[in-house]
Order: C-alpha cells, then structure tokens, then sequence
C-alpha cells in the first residue's frame, strides 16, 4: 500500500472559480477525513466519511464546500465560486473506523492559491 | 468545545541533546486521546505518540516519550538524544467521543549541530 495519495499537489485559481481536489485513502481503512490548514495554523477540521456516509460537519464548510465519497473509496472535495480566504493546504486522512481509537494517516496535501 | 495549545511557537536544541515540547488541553470528556504528530517540511504529517486518556502510564516510543498529567491536562513531549532528522512542526492533537481530530497551532522545532 503506498499509502494516502491526494491530487493535484498544486493548484493555482482565480477568484470565483471552482476547483476539485481528490483523496485516495488507504484501502482498507473505512474512515476518511478532510482538513484545511492555513500557514503558521494546525489543521482545522472540515468533513469525515465512514464507507460512503458522510457522519459530521464542520461549521466551517460553508455552502460552497462540498465534499463526496460515493463508492466508499476515493473522495472529492469542491469549492465553488472560490474566494481569497480559501487559500490553504488541504489535507486528507484515513483510518480504520469502529469502537476504538485508530491512527489517522495523512497524504501530502493539496496546497490551493487563490488569485 | 475542545480546545487544545501549544505556547511555544518555536524551540530549538541542539544534537544528541533533550527538549520537551508542551501541551495543554482543555475537555469536559471522561474519555479522550491525545497525539503528536509530526509535519516535516514539505512533507505529510506523520504520528509520532499517542496516549490513552484512561491509561496512568506514559507512553513512550524509542527516543520519544510524554509526560501526561491529567488532572492538570497537560501533556508534554520530550525528545531524548535529538537527531537532525526531528526538524519539524509538531502538533498536539485530541479526539475524544467524536472521530476528528483538534490540533494545537504547533511547535516548530530546529535542531542545530
């Protein structure tokens, strides 16, 4: 397993755009998690999934903020319109889900510029 | 809500040496975990300890070890024999009943020769 991919790495948008990000968990792991990082800050919560349900929101996920799992596999995450302040890296992580506590592994992110 | 801080923006040590990077939290759960991780340069963040609320003793993992104080809820990381390789932000993380995970806003740690 190579672990959690995300894709792009990179990706540069103009004010009022939509951009998609895309997260590969680890493929046993059933939970898969979204975050949002800005720089000189820790990750900020945003989204999680166990298999295809999404289960929690965070009040930071606005209305333009979408996020799918539909397979129970991959995931996307959407801006639309997207503004200045939604500049940030954005991080995924998965785990095992159930009764107990499991490890989140993270990818390596998808750093976004807003222009 | 949980909250979690970390109040040393930065710190460094030199090799071979010790540091100890601190933690406080704050949570009205009973039951709860805390982590570090760590976030090298341009690379993904990685766990680097983790420790059970319920358990007394503090956990340890080769140079890295904790100093979990309950009652005070803080919990401290300390780095023994520092290695050029620990260069990082580290994060203090909590997840109690829900699955998210809180972070503190980080320690930057330099390692000098």
């Amino acid at each position: 397993d190579t672990g959690v991919s995300q894709d792009p790495r990179h990706k540069i948008t103009k004010r009022g755009q939509n951009v998609t990000f895309r997260c590969d968990p680890i493929s046993e792991h059933n939970r898969l998690y979204w975050y949002r990082q800005t720089l000189g800050q820790g990750p900020e919560f945003l989204t999680y999934f166990q298999n295809e349900a999404q289960l929690e929101k965070s009040r930071l996920l606005s209305d333009r903020f979408s996020a799918e799992r539909p397979k129970g596999s991959f995931s996307t995450l959407e801006i639309q319109r997207t503004e200045q302040g939604d500049s940030a890296m954005y991080l995924c992580a998965s785990s095992f889900g159930g009764g107990q506590v499991y490890e989140q592994y993270f990818g390596p992110g998808t750093r976004l510029t807003v222009t | 809500a949980q909250t979690v801080t970390q109040s040393q923006p930065e710190m460094s040590v030199q090799e071979a040496e010790t540091v100890t990077l601190s933690c406080t939290y704050d949570t009205s759960e009973s039951d709860y975990y805390l982590f570090w991780y760590k976030q090298p340069p341009s690379r993904q963040m990685i766990l680097v300890i983790r420790q059970e609320a319920y358990k007394q003793q503090n956990a340890t993992e080769n140079r890295f070890s904790v100093n979990f104080q309950k009652a005070a809820k803080s919990f401290s990381l300390k780095i023994s024999d520092s290695q050029l390789g620990d260069a990082a932000m580290y994060f203090c993380a909590y997840t109690g009943t829900a699955s998210k995970l809180t972070f503190g806003t980080g320690t930057r740690l330099q390692v000098t020769l």
